[in-house]
């Protein structure tokens, strides 16, 4: 089945540690993006990337860092910069259809505790 | 900069009832797409309907369908024949038409959690 696998689903880290989100997709898509949801908030941009070995910086992007080094796979790192970590994460894609965007679609998300 | 507002934090529907979920947006671009997404307690993204802003019909999806007023900037969620299964989070989202930069990002409202009472 086609679609967009994160992992872990749920992750507890120190404080003082880096931890890594796995997200990969086998849709072909073009594009994946980091998002980050707290309670009562909307989804908000962390980083995000069109082509391989080329990401961009969201709206809140201190603390974390990305890499594309394959097309299916957009690793999220959340490092000991990042002050407030609890929260869940988002993966997703989307395809680029004619110089169109599309919707996105989304990955089951993982739920980051710092213990 | 893309805005969404959704106004109403929480709604509820008797099951089989009509509720209307309300969204507002501002850009000026003209070439954009609106989606309604739904997360159930899962916190899985499921897309539950989307919309062209060159499309002046509105989207219909089985029992949700919108009222999309582009004037107005308005852009508002019908669910018809409410079934248990509809209570999530439902967010309203805004996207451009065009690949690239950070104008294709999606915008997010707070959302608008919907309980249905049976």
């Amino acid at each position: 089945d086609g679609g967009i696998t994160q992992s872990p689903k749920y992750l507890f880290r120190k404080e003082g540690q880096n931890v890594t989100l796995s997200c990969e997709q086998n849709l072909n898509h073009d594009a994946m993006y980091w998002y980050r949801q707290d309670p009562g908030q909307g989804l908000r941009l962390i980083y995000y990337s069109q082509i391989v070995n080329d990401f961009q910086k969201g709206d809140i992007a201190e603390g974390y860092s990305v890499s594309r080094e394959k097309k299916e796979s957009f690793p999220l790192t959340v490092t000991s910069a990042q002050k407030n970590p609890t929260a869940f994460y988002l993966c997703a894609s989307s395809i680029d259809l004619a110089g169109k965007n599309t919707e996105a679609f989304f990955g089951q998300g993982t739920r980051l505790t710092v213990v | 900069a893309q805005t969404v507002t959704q106004s109403q934090p929480e709604m509820s529907v008797q099951e089989a009832e009509t509720v209307t979920l309300s969204c507002t947006y501002d850009t000026s671009e003209s070439d954009y797409y609106l989606f309604w997404y739904k997360q159930p307690p899962s916190r899985q993204m499921i897309l539950v309907i989307r919309q062209e802003a060159y499309k002046q019909q509105n989207a219909t999806e089985n029992r949700f369908s919108v009222n999309f007023q582009k004037a107005a900037k308005s852009f508002s969620l019908k669910i018809s024949d409410s079934q248990l299964g509809d209570a999530a989070m439902y967010f309203c989202a805004y996207r451009w038409g065009f690949y690239g930069g950070s104008q294709g990002n999606l915008i997010f409202g707070k959302g608008t959690k919907l309980s249905v009472k049976p």
